[in-house]
Order: C-alpha cells, then structure tokens, then sequence
C-alpha cells in the first residue's frame, strides 16, 4: 500500500490564485481529513469527511473548499490565495474498527503564497 | 471546542536519558492520540489510547480519562527520537466524527549524543 499520498509537495502561487491540493489513499478508510500546520502550533482542522459525498467543516475552514467523490481521493481547493494560507498541509485518513481509531497522515504539501 | 494543552514545550536530552511528555485536555474525550513528526516533517501514529495504558518498545504512554490527562515515557531515549510530539484528542462519546480531532502545540524534543 502507498498510504496517503499528496500531490504536489511544494507550490508557490501569487495572490489571487486558485489551486487544487490533492489527496489519495489506498487503505479503503472511510474517514478523511486536512490540517494545516503554521509554525509554533499545532495542526488545525479545515475540512473533514466520513464518507463519500459526507464532508464538513473543521476549525478554519474559510477560503478552502473540499469535495469527496470517490473513498479514495479528497482534494482541498484554495479559490483566492491569500498570504495568510502560506502553511504545509497534511491529509490524513483513519478508519474505525473493534473501537480503535487511528489517523494515518501525508508526506504534507508545503504552500508558499506571496 | 476542547483544549488540548502539552507540556514541556521543550525538552533537551542526553542519550540514553528517560523522559516523560504530558497532555491535559478540558473535556471527556473518546479519541487520544499520540504523534511523532521527524525533523522531515513526516508525522506517524505512537499510539491510539483514549484510556489505559500501551506500550511499544521504548515507547509507552497511559491516559488517565477521569483525571483528564495523558502521559508518554519515553526511555533509553535515542538521536531518532527528536522531534516534535504531539497529543489530539476529541470530545464527546459518540462516534461518526472520527476525523474531526483537536492537537495540542507539542512538545519539541531534541536527544543529543
């Protein structure tokens, strides 16, 4: 298995831009999640879902967009980049079973907004 | 939402040495757990323990739910373990929002030879 995948793993985009990061895995989880990790803090919620066509909000979900067609795939859309989303973003998936639940993460995609 | 707070926010030790990370949270939580991201920025699942106590090698960890808090030993610390260790945990008793967990800032440790 690959496990999560994302693509690209770094980007650079001027203000205004809109870009498609994207996300894969191959566990058949059901659950999928992205974050963005700002230095000094913890990882923050953008948008979650729990099945295909399911999505919702996390923490900071503004300025992000999500959509869930497929189990596999759950790409994280910026509409008008804005410097303040300079950040790494990490999806991740998790499944639950037997009453365990573990989250599984990307390699990360490193955004850079100027 | 929940808080999740983590302590130390650094932590410096010598190889070998023993230390313990620690992780309160405001609310009854039906998901902890416990990440390791390597100076490469690659973060991997320690642990899942929302109760009770694991243990995996040099690595072990105990949450204590009615007391509100978490801890993870780690002992006989190695160079490989630097990095930044974080603790999440979310709320509540139901399941359906499995995705949706809250981190806390971590603790940042650096093992020296």
């Amino acid at each position: 298995n690959a496990g999560v995948t994302q693509t690209p793993k770094f980007q650079v985009l001027k203000t205004g831009q809109s870009m498609t990061l994207q996300c894969a895995q191959d566990m058949n989880h059901e659950y999928m999640s992205w974050y963005r990790q700002d230095p000094g803090m913890g990882l923050r919620l953008i948008h979650y879902s729990v099945g295909a066509g399911i999505t919702d909000q996390g923490e900071v979900p503004n300025g992000y967009n999500v959509s869930r067609s497929t189990t596999e795939d759950f790409p994280l859309r910026l509409l008008s980049a804005a410097p303040s989303q300079t950040s790494v973003y990490f999806c991740a998936s998790s499944y639950s079973s037997s009453g365990q639940e573990t989250q599984y993460f990307g390699p990360g995609t490193r955004l850079l907004v100027l | 939402g929940i808080q999740v707070e983590q302590s130390p926010p650094d932590l410096i030790l010598q190889e070998g040495a023993n230390s313990t990370l620690r992780c309160n949270f405001s609310d009854s939580v039906n998901n902890l757990q416990w990440f390791h991201q390597n100076p490469w920025g690659q973060l991997i699942n320690l642990f899942y323990i929302p109760s009770g106590t694991k243990q995996n090698g040099r690595l072990s960890a105990t949450t204590v739910a009615t007391e509100r808090y978490s801890l993870l030993y780690i002992s006989s610390s190695q160079t490989t373990d630097s990095g930044v260790y974080f603790c999440a945990a979310r709320r509540g008793f139901n399941t359906g929002t499995a995705s949706k967990l809250t981190f806390g800032t971590g603790t940042r440790l650096q093992v020296t030879l």
